[in-house]
Parts: C-alpha cells; sequence; structure tokens
C-alpha cells in the first residue's frame, strides 16, 4: 500500500522568496511520484513527475523536486516566488498501479 | 492544445435526485479515470477505465453510483439518489494508456462542481 503525506496545509512566503512545499510518501514498490498544481474552479496540471534515472527533476514554471529514497521525500521547490504561483499543490504517489494523492498545500504569496 | 472536456462545470440538485456528469477525454487516451475532490482534500480516485473496461472501481460506492464508458470513448459517472455527502468537485482525467502507464502523465479536466442541497 502507499501513501503520501504533505506538511503543511498552507505555506506563505513573500513574493521573490524561496518556495518549498513537502511530501512525503510510502510505498512497498518503488514509486512514481508527481507534483500538480490547481488553480480556483480548475483541474489539475501536471509541474513534473519522477518515474526513473535523475532524482533532481525539472518541471514547469521554474519548479523542481528531488528524489530522496533515504529519506522517502519529493519535496518540491521554487528559487524565487511569483505572485502567480499561489494555488494549490498536489504531491501523488503511484507505488501499483492507482495514483494517490496527498491532501494539498495551498500556497498563498504576499506581495 | 487537445484537453478533457466536461460537462455540466456545475451542479445543483436536492437530496434523493439523480445527477449525471459526462467527460471526453483527449482523442486516443486509452484510460480514463474519475476522481472525487472534497473540498480541502486532495483527488480520490473512483473509477479507471482502460478502453471499455474497468480496471478499478474499488473506491466507487456502487449502491448509488454507476460509471460507463461503452466505447471505450466518452464516458458518464451517474449518482442515483444523490446524498448531501456527495457534494465535491467530481474530476475526469485520461492517459494514453500505453505501456508505460504507470508513469504516464494523467490530463484533468475542469471538473464539475456538485451542490446537493
Amino acid at each position: 500500500a502507499q501513501s503520501v503525506t504533505q506538511l503543511g496545509s498552507h505555506v506563505s512566503v513573500s513574493e521573490g522568496a524561496l518556495v518549498l512545499l513537502r511530501c512525503n510518501y510510502s510505498s512497498s514498490v518503488p514509486p512514481y511520484l508527481f507534483w500538480y498544481v490547481q488553480y480556483p474552479n480548475q483541474g489539475l496540471q501536471l509541474l513534473l513527475k519522477y518515474t526513473t534515472g535523475a532524482t533532481l527533476v525539472k518541471g514547469i514554471n521554474g519548479f523542481e523536486a528531488e528524489f530522496k529514497k533515504s529519506e522517502t521525500s519529493f519535496h518540491l521547490t521554487k528559487p524565487s516566488a511569483h505572485m502567480s504561483d499561489a494555488a494549490e499543490y498536489f504531491c501523488a504517489v503511484i507505488g501499483g498501479f492507482k495514483t494517490i494523492f496527498g491532501a494539498g498545500t495551498r500556497l498563498f504569496v504576499k506581495a | 492544445e487537445a484537453e478533457v472536456a466536461q460537462s455540466p462545470r456545475y451542479k445543483i440538485t436536492e437530496k434523493s435526485q439523480a445527477v449525471a456528469f459526462w467527460c471526453d477525454p483527449i482523442s486516443g487516451h486509452a484510460t480514463l479515470y474519475w476522481y472525487r475532490q472534497i473540498l480541502g482534500q486532495g483527488p480520490e480516485l473512483l473509477v479507471q477505465f482502460q478502453d471499455e473496461s474497468v480496471v478499478d472501481d474499488s473506491q466507487l460506492p456502487k449502491d448509488r453510483f454507476s460509471a460507463e464508458r461503452l466505447k471505450g470513448v466518452d464516458s458518464t459517472l451517474k449518482i442515483q439518489p444523490a446524498e448531501l455527502g456527495d457534494s465535491a468537485m467530481y474530476l475526469c482525467a485520461s492517459s494514453l494508456g500505453g505501456q508505460g502507464a504507470r508513469g504516464e502523465t494523467q490530463y484533468f479536466g475542469p471538473g464539475t462542481r456538485l451542490l446537493v442541497l
């Protein structure tokens, strides 16, 4: 069985500051890991994913995430926050064949 | 750019009524997913289709929910009768469904927001 824990339901940063959204997972098999973003009243959009290979994954809009097997983590970062980054972010894991989503982290960006 | 289409975008109904949601996946995508997203939570998979076949409906409340994808293209999710606790966003997603299915990107539609009064 697999699960996902996103630490912090809300994160607030100033514009230009580092964004760090935390995700820890559990999986009995090598996981595939994803980060999605959701804007109000919209569906989810893929930011980035890790399947195999390089553990540092770069995505859209300047986001990246690093797969750390020893820490069972897949934290999302962006060096400099922009107002347009304000949204809900979901980490997801596929251990078997079913996608399990975390509860989400809402990112607020202050001017 | 191809998108997943869903309708309606919003639905208000009274409890005990029947509701239906429609999803048209990206052309050529063999795998179709229906998720339920309760406010403040992440999406939860209700049912997954590979072409016209159900491959996972373990979380689908089968006493009131049904889903079909008769020709392996578009899909309908039905709730009958609706209950207050069914108020949520219902998201449809699709993916290519090829050999790399496990790591494939899922493309989401805009969702149907259901309110049951």
